[in-house]
């Protein structure tokens, strides 16, 4: 199966600052890259999601960016708040079947 | 309704014991997945029923047994757990469909096996 590596396991920003989360995946028949945000006691809640037809894509704060040569994407959330204290894991996978990574503890410090 | 209903949320079971996790979506999805996540650690990828017929099972031990009774329900029947399988069960759904595949999860049942 599709192997999803994460990078850094934890991350503190100031708040107002810019946050970025890598992934790096294995598997080049991957075409689905969600991101989720785990907050305590809670399920995993998409908050993005490229297909590997696009290299850019932006909802307001969030965006993410792919890199299918080099097999690897990346969260940037801009402006960052109190609330987007949680853990973001990268997922990749085609089909119904995907991996996530190992997750990233954001804390942004008021 | 953009909802994944789990019950129960919280489960404490001993390793002689039979006991059912039910997860119900009415989103129209015909994809459903059962993923176990341990503590400070990503969700694990065990089962997927697509259509109501299990896709994937991602070599799960026998002791834990999934059933799809309609289109709206997934269940994981649990029988013989050990302690080791203590962790959060997170049911998700998704359409079935290339190109539509956004998931969501339910808010999951914490499991504590004695």
């Amino acid at each position: 199966g599709e192997n999803v590596e994460q990078h850094p396991s934890t991350l503190s920003v100031q708040e107002g600052d810019s946050a970025v989360i890598k992934c790096t995946y294995s598997d080049s028949a991957s075409n689905y890259f969600p991101w989720y945000k785990q907050e305590l006691g809670k399920g995993p809640q998409l908050i993005i999601d490229i297909r590997s037809n696009v290299g850019e894509k932006k909802d307001q704060r969030i965006a993410v960016t792919l890199n299918k040569t080099a097999k690897h994407f990346s969260l940037h959330i801009t402006e960052t708040q109190p609330e987007d204290s949680a853990v973001y894991f990268c997922s990749g996978g085609t089909g119904n079947q995907f991996y996530f990574g190992t997750g990233t503890s954001l804390t942004v410090i008021p | 309704d953009t909802e994944v209903t789990q019950t129960p949320k919280h489960l404490v079971m001993g390793m002689t014991n039979k006991k059912s996790l039910k997860c119900e979506q009415h989103m129209g999805h015909r994809a459903m997945y059962w993923y176990k996540q341990k503590a400070k650690k990503p969700p694990e990828l065990m089962f997927v029923y697509s259509y109501e017929k299990l896709s994937i099972n991602e070599s799960v031990p026998s002791r834990f047994s999934p059933e799809c009774p309609n289109s709206s329900l997934l269940n994981l029947h649990l029988h013989a757990l050990q302690p080791e399988d203590s962790a959060l069960y997170l049911c998700a759904s998704s359409w079935d469909r290339e190109g539509n595949t956004e998931a969501f999860f339910g808010q999951g049942t914490r499991l504590t096996v004695v």
